[in-house]
């Protein structure tokens, strides 16, 4: 059983373009969290999303970024225009439905540099 | 505003020593604390989950405790080994609101 995949592992974007981070959460389940993770910081909460639903987006910056869970496929966190201040850690968890948030199962993460 | 803190940055031991960690909270009721440990470079994984109406948690040589009245979690990693060395992270699961909170971590080194 494949864990939470994520890619690109590591993406340079210069600064003004569009970032696409893809998460493929375990099979079976149907919960997905994305976190932000600055260099020397924890883990910020950004969005939580089932299958085409966005349950929670209260971590999300009011622009720029946007997150999406389709019927089919991974889900997609976008960030348009890229700021260096976007330059982090982005993690992607998943979980059963029957466990909710209580044991998310996180991918390795896609290290965004923004230059 | 909710704020989970973990009150030491930094904890080095010796080798087959007690670890602890502290998991503090205010503003906040949770229902439920979880600890993860996260290496370098990767993704944190999941190690306890510990219940509001649970005291004590045990897993091989981890423990971990939830004092409500203290609004407090220790994590204790016994006969400690330098492949212990790692960041540990405390999170706060509200059932109302669904997200985890986390801190921003305790990086334990553990010398041999």
């Amino acid at each position: 059983n494949a864990g939470v995949m994520q890619n690109p592992r590591h993406l340079v974007r210069r600064r003004g373009q569009e970032a696409r981070l893809r998460c493929s959460p375990m099979k079976g389940h149907s919960h997905v969290y994305w976190y932000r993770q600055l260099p020397e910081e924890g883990l910020k909460f950004m969005v939580y999303l089932q299958k085409e639903n966005i349950i929670d987006e209260s971590g999300m910056p009011k622009e720029r970024f946007s997150a999406e869970f389709p019927k089919e496929g991974p889900s997609i966190l976008r960030i348009q225009q890229v700021v260096r201040g976007d330059s982090a850690a982005y993690f992607c968890a998943s979980s059963p439905p029957t466990s909710g948030y209580y044991e998310q199962y996180f991918g390795p993460g896609t290290r965004l540099t923004v230059t | 505003s909710q704020k989970i803190e973990q009150n030491s940055e930094a904890l080095n031991i010796q080798e087959g020593k007690t670890a602890t960690l502290t998991c503090n909270y205010t503003n906040y009721s949770p229902a439920y604390l979880q600890w993860y440990r996260q290496d370098p470079g990767r993704g944190p994984v999941f190690l306890l989950l510990i219940r509001e109406n649970e005291k004590e948690k045990r897993k091989e040589r981890l423990k971990v405790t939830f004092d409500t009245t203290l609004k407090q979690s220790l994590f204790h990693i016994t006969a400690s080994q330098p492949a212990d060395s790692a960041t540990y992270l405390c999170a706060a699961v509200n059932t109302n609101a669904g997200k985890s909170t986390f801190g921003d971590g305790t990086t334990l080194t553990v010398k041999p």
